[in-house]
């Protein structure tokens, strides 16, 4: 079944607001990471986390990663239109990465 | 510059026929990874290769068959026992399969059953 579950499945925002979308995995994650797929385009490789509790930012995006390295999640502060597109997780088990399903982000100028 | 090519972009296919799907990389990465992409359901793993003349199956393999005669090249061939095979693949590279490494990913081929 489903290794790694994302929500929410899509977002819409006024351009400006802030957005955020959560990973949640049934079982522990070694590290995790983060990847950006603008429309029409392919998944584009953004962070890993590998400590508990870790937090690394770029920019305007914070990406977080739970204290029992079985939840994570990104952060956009005052988004702007070049944000759209879909935000994967996907969590190394140790034995396979689980990418989630994925938020569809919408920023209505 | 060094990345992944995939090709072709598009691609259509009629019922019964095998099709194969080429992916190339210049980045010298050892693991290389097919996903398929459908609406609503992420990424899901079909084969991986670690090492030349080495590959595994994925979640979702039935259907599909690869090979890994170059490091650089890792062809994935659609077979027609593959009952719903229109989606978005794509292809992925890593340094290696157990380090903290990221994907690189194909720009993808789009198949579709007609």
């Amino acid at each position: 079944g489903q290794q790694v579950m994302q929500i929410p499945q899509y977002q819409h925002v006024q351009e400006g607001e802030d957005f955020t979308t959560y990973c949640n995995s049934s079982t522990t994650l070694s590290n995790i990471q983060w990847y950006k797929q603008r429309p029409g385009g392919h998944p584009v490789f953004l962070i890993q986390l590998v400590k508990s509790g870790e937090v690394k930012k770029q920019k305007r995006l914070t990406f977080q990663f739970g204290e029992a390295k079985k939840n994570s999640s990104l952060h956009i502060t005052a988004t702007q239109t070049t944000d759209v597109g879909t935000y994967f997780c996907a969590g190394d088990t140790g034995n396979q990465f689980y990418f989630g399903t994925g938020t569809s982000l919408t920023v209505i100028p | 510059d060094g990345g992944i090519t995939q090709s072709p972009k598009y691609l259509f296919r009629k019922e019964g026929q095998n099709v194969t799907l080429s992916c190339e990389q210049n980045l010298n990465h050892d693991a290389m990874y097919w996903y398929r992409q459908d609406p609503g359901q992420g990424l899901r793993l079909i084969y991986y290769s670690q090492i030349v003349n080495d590959f595994q199956k994925g979640d979702i393999a039935e259907g599909y068959s690869v090979s890994r005669e170059k490091k650089e090249s890792f062809p994935l061939t659609v077979t027609s026992a593959q009952k719903n095979p229109t989606a978005f693949y794509l292809c992925a590279s890593r340094r290696d399969s157990v380090g903290n490494y990221g994907y690189t990913f194909g720009s993808g081929t789009r198949l579709t059953v007609v």
